[in-house]
């Protein structure tokens, strides 16, 4: 089965741009879906396709994709950005059968 | 807009079995695959497994020979169960629905899990 790698924790300071990566095999065949995850609540989809942004996510929030690597940039974070964030596709080693999450990328804004 | 809300037991005792049902309401309920993801407490998600409007499933194989998902159309839900538990199991349980697209420009696709449920926290403990 294929994996998707984030890095653990990312901090940028407020109002400036930080960039989340997220790596895997299967990221040549699907372009990530990014979830944003406070405490206690369910994820939120923030972004998903070539860089599309669900109703209600701010503009500051975008995407790319560059061979096995994806990334989701925050653009003048502020502080109601902290949060876990988490990528996902499916697994294109098992036929697209199965779904693969990232491990998570814990963001604070200092 | 699809909204989904999820009931069920919470707290277990080791080798019962977790039975989860998810409601769909709002959209179309064959436009989603319909999708059961845990989280155990301070770790990250796993998927456990999907099912579509025909019944057919996928799950995740390290949980496999416990898991069933079934579905309901008539009533527009989706269930999971999960047998023999063990502490390791506790987490929090969503339902989520999710769209599998194609990006034929781009030669490829994308998944999304774009309507969630809020969580049911189950605890296995003697």
């Amino acid at each position: 089965s294929s994996e998707l790698t984030q890095d653990p924790a990312v901090s940028v300071a407020l109002g400036q741009t930080v960039t989340i990566t997220c790596q895997g095999d299967s990221l040549r065949g699907y372009f990530a879906s990014w979830y944003q995850q406070k405490p206690g609540q369910a994820p939120v989809v923030v972004m998903y396709g070539e860089n599309k942004r669900p109703s209600g996510i701010p503009d500051r929030f975008s995407g790319s994709t560059s061979g096995n690597t994806a990334s989701l940039t925050i653009t003048a974070a502020q502080a109601e950005d902290e949060a876990d964030y988490y990528c996902n596709s499916r697994d294109t080693t098992t036929n697209h059968l199965h779904v693969i999450f990232g491990g998570g990328t814990k963001l604070t804004v200092l | 807009q699809v909204q989904l809300q999820q009931w069920g037991a919470g707290l277990l005792k080791p080798s019962e079995t977790l039975s989860l049902t998810c409601a769909v309401s709002g959209g179309s309920f064959s436009g989603h695959s319909w999708t059961w993801i845990r989280q155990p407490p301070g770790k990250g998600l796993e998927w456990i497994g999907e099912i579509n409007h025909s019944g057919n499933t996928n799950n995740n194989p390290s949980l496999n020979s416990r898991v069933t998902i079934s579905v309901d159309t008539s009533k527009t839900q989706f269930s999971l169960e999960l047998s023999l538990l063990t502490a390791a199991d506790t987490a929090v349980y969503f339902c989520a629905g999710g769209r599998k697209v194609t990006v034929p420009a781009a030669n490829k696709y994308y998944y999304v899990m774009d309507v969630w449920a809020q969580g049911t926290t189950v605890t296995v403990s003697s």
